[in-house]
C-alpha cells in the first residue's frame, strides 16, 4: 500500500547530540511537511517542501534543518537538541496546493532528549 | 490570520451513541477547507472528512458527518454509532487559499467511548 513511512518510530538522543529523523513516501506527492507535536498540543508546522522549494515557518528555530534529496525522502535534522525539543515529529505529504487535498501523515517519530 | 477553536478538551460517549465534537474557525479568506483528523494513542494522524467553503451540502463519510454552518463559522464533527475504536484525539484543521496548503490545527478533543 502507498504510504508515508517514518524511521525510527522512537528516538532517544542526548542533550546537544545531533539527530536525524527520516521520512519516506510512496505516494509520489510533491509536497512534504514536518510538524512538531508536543504532549497534549496541536501539531505545529516547522517547514515544508513544494518539490525542491523549501519553505520555513517564521518561528521555526534555527536548530531545525531539513533536506529533501528526492521526491520520496525528506529528513529532519536537529543540530543541538534541547530538552524542549522532546516531542512527536510528524511527517506529512500532499499532492499539490489546492482543493480537498488532505495531508497524509506518517506514524510519527517520538523523540526523547536525555 | 487563521484560527481554529475546539472548546471541548475531553468528551465521553457510550458505545453505539452519537457524539458531536465542536469546532469553530475564523478566517477572512473566502475560500477555505475544513478537515477533521483522528489521532489514536499510536500517534498517526488519520484523515476523516473534508468540507470546502463553497460546498452546498454537508460532507459525510460513513459514520462521520460534518455539520457545517458557514454563517456561524462552525464545522462540528458528528460520529454516529460510536465504537470503542473511536476513542482517540480528534483535531479540526483549516486550510486557506491564502495559506497554500498549510493546515492550522485546533487544540483537539480527547474522545473516550465507554461500554
Amino acid at each position: 500500500d502507498a504510504m508515508v513511512i517514518q524511521n525510527p518510530r522512537y528516538q532517544v538522543t542526548q542533550f546537544g547530540k545531533p539527530v536525524t529523523l527520516s521520512c519516506s513516501q510512496t505516494l509520489n506527492h510533491n509536497v512534504m511537511y514536518w510538524y512538531q507535536q508536543k504532549s497534549s498540543q496541536a501539531p505545529k508546522l516547522l517547514f515544508h517542501y513544494y518539490d525542491k522549494d523549501f519553505n520555513n515557518e517564521a518561528d521555526t528555530p534555527d536548530n531545525f534543518q531539513s533536506r529533501r534529496p528526492n521526491t520520496s525522502f525528506c529528513f529532519l535534522d536537529i543540530r543541538s537538541p534541547g530538552l524542549g525539543d522532546a516531542a512527536m515529529y510528524l511527517c506529512a505529504t500532499s499532492n499539490g496546493w489546492t482543493g480537498s487535498k488532505e495531508q497524509f501523515f506518517g506514524p510519527g517519530t517520538r523523540l526523547t532528549v536525555l | 490570520a487563521q484560527k481554529i477553536t475546539q472548546t471541548q478538551p475531553g468528551m465521553f460517549v457510550q458505545e453505539k451513541e452519537a457524539v458531536t465534537l465542536d469546532c469553530t474557525y475564523d478566517t477572512s479568506d473566502p475560500s477555505y477547507g475544513l478537515f477533521w483528523y483522528k489521532q489514536p494513542s499510536s500517534g498517526e494522524m488519520i484523515f476523516l472528512i473534508y468540507q470546502g467553503s463553497y460546498d452546498q451540502q454537508n460532507a459525510t463519510e460513513g459514520r462521520y458527518s460534518l455539520n457545517f454552518q458557514k454563517a456561524r463559522k462552525s464545522a462540528n464533527l458528528v460520529i454516529s454509532a460510536s465504537q470503542l475504536g473511536d476513542s482517540a484525539m480528534y483535531f479540526c484543521a483549516m486550510r486557506t487559499t491564502g495559506g497554500g496548503n498549510k493546515l492550522t490545527f485546533g487544540t483537539g478533543t480527547q474522545l473516550k467511548v465507554e461500554l
